[in-house]
């Protein structure tokens, strides 16, 4: 099946820093999502992105697919933005495989 | 979009016990999914439920250990049968209404003592 890799594993940020979130895949994908798992558990999309770049508010992602690469942007950090960032992708069929995500703190 | 709800948010269980976790969308969907967290771990996909037939189990996953029901096209239930402490983990079920974007619900976190 496809590999699906994060980095970095853990990022520890001050509050107002910039961040950029990276995904790898090894395959060709029709769908890839950025989630954010806050420290509740609760899953949060954020954007659909299978090419291209979308921004909303402070983040932004961007989705090479030809190098089959995505990056997830963070500016301005908060400590609201705590949490796990997932990729997510679909090849074929409707089976989404998560990448290991990358642990984010933002301290005050 | 679609807005999920699960029962319930947490529970504590005694080990050989089972706990059936409901999942109710706000929509008719074709496919809802089920996926387990466990703790410091990444979501992996435990089945696909199809209303009207039998649900589609990944590698490593039992129909006789995560029995599911999918009785309408808007509600499902996992069971976890016969818990072991390892099955605490965060229980999640997801819909994705069109071809783009998968919804989760809250989850549901589970203890097994």
């Amino acid at each position: 099946g496809i590999q699906v890799e994060q980095s970095p594993p853990d990022l520890i940020l001050q509050e107002g820093a910039n961040s950029t979130l990276r995904c790898n895949f090894s395959d060709s994908v029709n769908n890839l999502q950025w989630f954010h798992q806050n420290p509740w558990g609760q899953l949060i999309n954020l954007f659909y992105i299978p090419s291209g770049t979308k921004q909303n508010g402070r983040l932004s992602a961007t989705t090479v697919a030809t190098e089959r690469y995505s990056l997830l942007y963070i500016s301005s950090s908060q400590t609201t933005d705590s949490g796990v960032y997932f990729c997510a992708l679909k090849t074929s069929g409707s089976r989404l495989t998560f990448g290991e995500g990358t642990q984010l703190t933002v301290n005050p | 979009s679609a807005v999920i709800s699960q029962k319930p948010s947490r529970d504590i269980c005694q080990r050989g016990t089972s706990l059936t976790i409901q999942c109710q969308v706000d929509s008719q969907v074709t496919m809802m999914f089920w996926y387990r967290q466990q703790p410091g771990q990444s979501l992996t996909l435990i089945a696909t439920a199809n209303q009207g037939s039998e649900a589609t189990y990944e590698s490593g996953f039992v129909i006789d250990k995560f029995p599911i029901s999918r009785p309408n096209l808007t509600f499902s239930t996992l069971t976890v049968s016969n818990m072991s402490p390892e099955d605490s983990s965060i229980y999640l079920c997801s819909v994705g209404p069109g071809t783009d974007t998968q919804y989760f619900g809250p989850g549901t976190r589970l203890t097994v003592l």
